[in-house]
């Protein structure tokens, strides 16, 4: 079936440093697609999310792209903080749908 | 303030013995969804309501069933726990702004 996979599972990056996560989809009818974090032992959190009619869209310290031709998503995080630390998911759906699909994960880890 | 709120953040069961998990959200969303979640893998869709209809994945065994009384409630039965059955249980809400998460049930089967 068609899913939202991530190109990397883990990433160590240096405190300070920006960190770029990234997330290959499949399905070309998707139209929607969300960044999660998920903490050990914690639900995953909304970071940020971008429909198919941007190709970029910030937040706080994080920036999502989105690159339809390829059918790629990043996620950067500005000054990678200790408290990034966590595993990352990126999600795809599609406007007419309430389901979403998740790639498989990144875990981060942030070095001091 | 916590929107979706799970009971209880921890969990242990006996084989064979049924068990309900508990979520409760403060949104008002539609949409509620039950994900079961092993580690250090992706949230894996087993049912969703949309209001009351329910929706329930091909591949969801029969051991997992779900209720949803009313708007805010939503429950996840699983009838006769098996040690696979083990895992963190995600409930989920949503509209139009996105899917949000609560903390999760982490489930052990003794």
């Amino acid at each position: 079936g068609e899913s939202v996979g991530l190109h990397l599972p883990t990433l160590s990056v240096q405190e300070g440093d920006n960190s770029i996560i990234n997330c290959a989809y499949s399905n070309s009818a998707s139209d929607y697609f969300i960044w999660y974090k998920q903490e050990s032992g914690k639900g995953p959190q909304f970071i940020i999310d971008i429909r198919s009619n941007m190709d970029k869209r910030q937040g706080q310290r994080v920036t999502v792209l989105l690159n339809k031709t390829v059918k790629h998503l990043s996620l950067q995080i500005a000054a990678t903080q200790p408290g990034d630390s966590a595993v990352y998911f990126c999600a795809e759906g599609r406007s007419n749908d309430y389901k979403l699909s998740f790639g498989a994960g990144t875990t981060v880890t942030v070095r001091a | 303030d916590a929107m979706v709120i799970q009971n209880p953040r921890y969990q242990v069961t006996q084989f064979g013995k049924p068990v309900t998990l508990s979520c409760s959200q403060t949104l008002n969303h539609n949409v509620m969804y039950w994900y079961q979640q092993k580690s250090s893998q992706a949230p894996k869709l087993l049912f969703h309501y949309y209001d009351k209809d329910f929706n329930n994945e091909a591949d969801t065994p029969d051991n997992f069933q779900s209720r949803r009384p009313n708007t805010s409630f939503c429950f996840l039965d699983i009838r006769s726990p098996g040690l696979g059955d083990a895992a963190m249980y995600l409930c989920a809400t949503a509209n139009v702004g996105g899917q949000f998460f609560g903390q999760g049930t982490r489930l052990t089967v003794v």
